[in-house]
């Protein structure tokens, strides 16, 4: 059963464009969204967060939506850097549990 | 910057044996996690530790994995008998509250391969 789903497994961007990462999830009770980047060899890294009573939280180049509604949310990059180019995890979690990943997307910036 | 450690960084065993993997929290957190992530797939949460025993595990957790905290460093996850499907990337993460809007910072993996 997957709770949390990141239906693109890659997505190609030119440098300098907007590089949007989707991720819908099913249970409408997490409280909690966050969004990972992992290089090869290394542990995923915290990159972004969103609590479930806001629709949108802003850092530098990155911005996360939600969309309770439609049980989605999106991670936009803006603009892209060759550097961007990892795999990005969406997690949800409930207060107290642990985090529940997607599969990944795999970014690719291309200079 | 403080962040988790984690080793061996590849480790390779035989089918039917035991491993054990280790890591070292942030110094100040307070609740460890191990996930795994088998080749392509994604992130799966395995275990969640608190004051010294399990706060939430997860179906993969089963009765051949544990876990410890054998000192006030160290957090280990034993595989007693392992497995070909065993084969994975292991992190561990930690965090110092278990608050929704806390995250986890996680280590860079040790990758087991059961040969």
């Amino acid at each position: 059963d997957q709770q949390v789903k990141q239906n693109s497994p890659s997505l190609s961007v030119q440098e300098g464009r907007i590089s949007i990462l989707n991720c819908d999830y099913t249970n409408s009770m997490f409280d909690y969204f966050l969004w990972y980047k992992k290089y090869p060899a290394e542990g995923p890294t915290f990159l972004i967060s969103i609590s479930s009573i806001k629709d949108k939280n802003e850092d530098g180049r990155f911005t996360v939506f939600l969309n309770k509604s439609a049980k989605h949310l999106s991670l936009h990059i803006v603009p892209s850097q060759p550097g961007d180019s990892a795999v990005y995890f969406c997690a949800a979690r409930l207060a107290g549990t642990a985090l529940i990943f997607g599969k990944g997307t795999t970014l690719s910036v291309s200079s | 910057e403080p962040e988790v450690t984690q080793t061996p960084s590849h480790q390779v065993t035989q089918m039917g044996q035991e491993v054990i993997l280790r890591c070292v929290p942030i110094s100040n957190h307070l609740y460890f996690y191990w996930y795994r992530q088998i080749l392509g797939q994604k992130v799966e949460f395995l275990v969640s530790f608190y004051n010294n025993e399990i706060s939430e595990k997860s179906e993969i957790f089963d009765d051949q994995f544990s876990v410890e905290r054998p000192d006030g460093s160290n957090f280990t996850l034993k595989i007693r008998s392992t497995k070909l499907e065993d084969s994975a990337m292991y992190f561990c993460a930690s965090s110092d509250s278990d608050t929704v809007n806390t995250e986890a910072f996680f280590g860079q993996g040790t990758r087991l391969t059961v040969v």
